[in-house]
């Protein structure tokens, strides 16, 4: 256990729908990133926050994907009008930002299925 | 970010060392390497990091060429449970904050 929860661990839903993820942090970690991953696939980048701020997003993140982390803390992650190829495991990482030492703690991901 | 190249599989007896080796010729001089692993449904695990200098900790070696154009993961004495993916990470410069992974290599430790 690295610390790092997500919830849910599995969520089914039929094309159309949307869902939200959650990831609860380290507490002391001021970073948070969402990552993607595929079947055989590396993690992809997604986004990451410092705090609150979103920082950086991937140009995979298509504007049907939200991400949020109002007061610093946890995290979710929102898909509106999910098609078949959100399908995917949805990773949370977090850290504290080092300039030369930082490591990234993921949780053990929220895997999605779209019918 | 600098490209990696890994090999996509490699196989180990239990209880001898691995050694995963990682290209990384266009690394620039402000870029670290880093080595996480994914065990089958889990979210990668963070290894071992180094710059230019040899390093150890408890998990693995990190042993990274004077030009620093290569290196190799080594887990000293493999076991059963480090039969995971293992990724090869250059990471820093013009990068920012992310960690851009490959596709890894399977490492297979057979008993």
């Amino acid at each position: 256990d690295t610390g790092v929860s997500q919830d849910p661990r599995h969520k089914i839903t039929k094309r159309g729908q949307n869902v939200t993820f959650r990831c609860d942090p380290i507490s002391e970690h001021n970073r948070l990133y969402w990552y993607r991953q595929t079947l055989g696939q590396g993690p992809e980048f997604l986004t990451y926050f410092q705090n609150e701020a979103q920082l950086e997003k991937s140009r995979l993140l298509s504007d049907r994907f939200s991400a949020e982390r109002p007061k610093g803390s946890f995290s979710t992650l929102e898909i509106q009008r999910t098609e078949q190829g959100d399908s995917a495991m949805y990773l949370c990482a977090s850290s504290l930002r080092q300039v030369r030492n930082e490591k990234l703690f993921f949780g053990s991901g929220t895997q999605l299925s779209v019918l | 970010d600098a490209k990696t190249t890994q090999p996509p599989s490699m196989d180990c007896a239990e209880g001898r060392a691995a050694n995963l080796p990682c290209n990384h010729s266009t690394i620039s001089g402000n870029e670290y390497v880093y080595w996480y692993r994914q065990i089958h449904s889990q979210g990668p695990q963070y290894i071992i990091h180094g710059l230019k200098n040899n390093e150890t900790n408890e998990m693995a070696s990190l042993i990274i060429t004077e030009d620093r154009k290569s290196s190799t993961l080594i887990l000293p004495h493999a076991t059963l449970r480090d039969t995971a993916v293992y990724y090869c990470i250059v990471k820093g410069g013009t990068s920012g904050s992310r960690l851009t992974f490959g596709e890894g290599t399977q490492l297979t430790v057979n008993p």
